[in-house]
């Protein structure tokens, strides 16, 4: 158990439709990332916070936003979902954000669009 | 621009038997940090190992042993003596410092190898 949290663990849902996926990273950790698993793209990074602030972005649509909240908790918010949105979503965390930090996942949200 | 590569996409071998996964990476900054993960079945990721840039020394841990050589860009993962247990998909990844001048660390991941260990 790597003590990251993220709910739910799986999500089915319509074309078109707003989705959110939620993240508690490990206690004392103040960075939190989203990675996207698709068997086309494999993993790739979407988006990381630090202590509530967007620090770096990846390959993360423009119908994807994300947030991360003041008890550091984040949320991914998935709109105008497509067939090819369904992926595996994680969520890591790491003490500060830092290149030279270990990332530790959370279990991964399994998202389907049909 | 950066890259990593695992050439290997599948690998089937026999309980008992040792077995290497390879990794390459590209890379313009002199710092960066190399990781392998491993995605057993279940679709969990765990974090298995990292390394500086600077520490080319290699490590065992276990089974398991890493070569890092600078020279061929290469971080290459080996189990000794396999066991079923070990069947997953690995993952090699890298984050680069100082890109920005700041501190992001988002992980660049190679596409995996999946290691069937069979009975």
């Amino acid at each position: 158990d790597s003590g990251v949290t993220q709910t739910p663990k799986h999500l089915i849902t319509a074309t078109g439709q707003r989705v959110t996926l939620r993240c508690s990273p490990r206690s004392g950790d103040l960075s939190v990332y989203w990675y996207q698993q698709s068997l086309d793209q494999g993993l790739q990074f979407l988006i990381q916070y630090y202590n509530g602030e967007e620090r770096a972005k990846g390959n993360i649509l423009e119908r994807f936003s994300a947030q991360q909240f003041p008890d550091l908790h984040s949320e991914l918010n998935l709109s105008s979902l497509e067939l090819g949105d369904s992926a595996l979503y994680f969520c890591a965390s790491s003490v500060g954000g830092s290149p030279q930090e270990t990332q530790y996942f959370g279990p991964g949200t399994r998202l389907l669009v049909l | 621009a950066q890259k990593v590569t695992q050439a290997q996409t599948e690998i089937s071998v026999v309980e008992k038997e040792d077995v290497t996964l390879d990794c390459v990476y590209e890379t313009r900054d002199t710092t960066y940090y190399l990781f392998w993960y491993k995605q057993p079945p279940s679709g969990e990721l765990v974090f298995l190992i990292r390394r500086n840039s600077f520490d080319e020394q290699n490590e065992i841990s276990g089974r398991y042993s890493w070569n890092f050589q600078k020279s061929t860009s290469s971080f290459n993962f080996t189990i000794t003596a396999s066991q079923v247990v070990d069947s997953a998909v690995y993952f090699c990844a890298l984050s680069e410092a100082g890109r920005y001048g700041g501190s992001q660390g988002n992980l660049i991941f190679g596409k995996g190898t999946k290691l069937s260990v069979k009975p």
